[in-house]
């Protein structure tokens, strides 16, 4: 089962918006609506963003979206603060043999 | 309130196998999916397997089938992932993570351990 497909990096600077973008097939993201977020700091265990593509888990501040249109997925950033450097990661339920599949990963960088 | 609390740094030699464990508190087990998350160093997140307690059903990823074993102890709410034949490939942290149920499907992890690292060199 192959991973989901993220840009290896994205930055802006403080205030800015970013989107990543992540890109799978109908057979997991254009699928269902089962598109979640996660941060992962170094060091740390990762933390649940967004989850059935646009919902926010309690204590997630607004500034964090996510969408999804055909077989991908996006999760956008608006106001941008340096605590947000981290790396994130999007996964898929999928009707594959492997019924859950994450995506690449992408680092974000605050300039 | 919700833990997840994972066995420490393991040193394996290859062709040795590793169990860690995942003991849970501020949840009933039974009612949640324990799932299984490995990432190797400088590499992604890969989804290695999960057990639902309530049903006594497992999953794994399909390359891990043939070589890894999830079980559980419901009596002291405590997930383990047994992995056998360790390669140095098989070097990184495995972390255990609860299966939200605010997710449709559960597909979701809303907890997670802190991570074991396992180490294979020989």
């Amino acid at each position: 089962q192959s991973a989901l497909t993220q840009p290896a990096s994205v930055s802006g600077s403080p205030g800015q918006s970013i989107t990543i973008p992540c890109t799978g097939t109908s057979s997991d993201i254009g699928g269902f609506d089962y598109v979640s977020w996660y941060q992962h700091r170094p060091g740390k265990a990762p933390k649940l963003m967004i989850f059935d593509v646009s919902n926010r888990p309690s204590g997630v501040p607004n500034r964090f979206s996510g969408s999804k249109s055909g077989n991908a997925a996006s999760l956008m950033i608006s106001g941008l603060q340096a605590e947000d450097e981290a790396n994130y990661y999007c996964s898929s339920y999928s009707s594959g043999s492997t019924p859950y599949v994450f995506g690449t990963g992408t680092e974000v960088s605050v300039l | 309130q919700v833990q997840l609390v994972q066995s420490g740094a393991e040193v394996k030699k290859p062709g040795a196998s590793v169990k860690v464990s995942c003991k849970t508190s501020g949840f009933t087990f039974t009612d949640y999916d324990i799932h299984w998350v490995r990432q190797a160093p400088g590499r992604g997140l890969e989804w290695v397997g999960r057990v639902t307690p309530n049903s006594g059903g497992t999953k794994y990823a399909q390359k891990f089938q043939g070589w890894v074993t999830m079980t559980w102890d419901t009596s002291i709410s405590t997930a383990y992932m047994e992995l056998s034949s360790l390669k140095p490939d098989d070097t990184a942290v495995y972390y255990c993570a609860r299966g939200g149920k605010i997710c449709s499907g559960h597909c979701c992890y809303d907890f997670w351990g802190q991570g074991a690292l396992v180490t294979v060199s020989s």
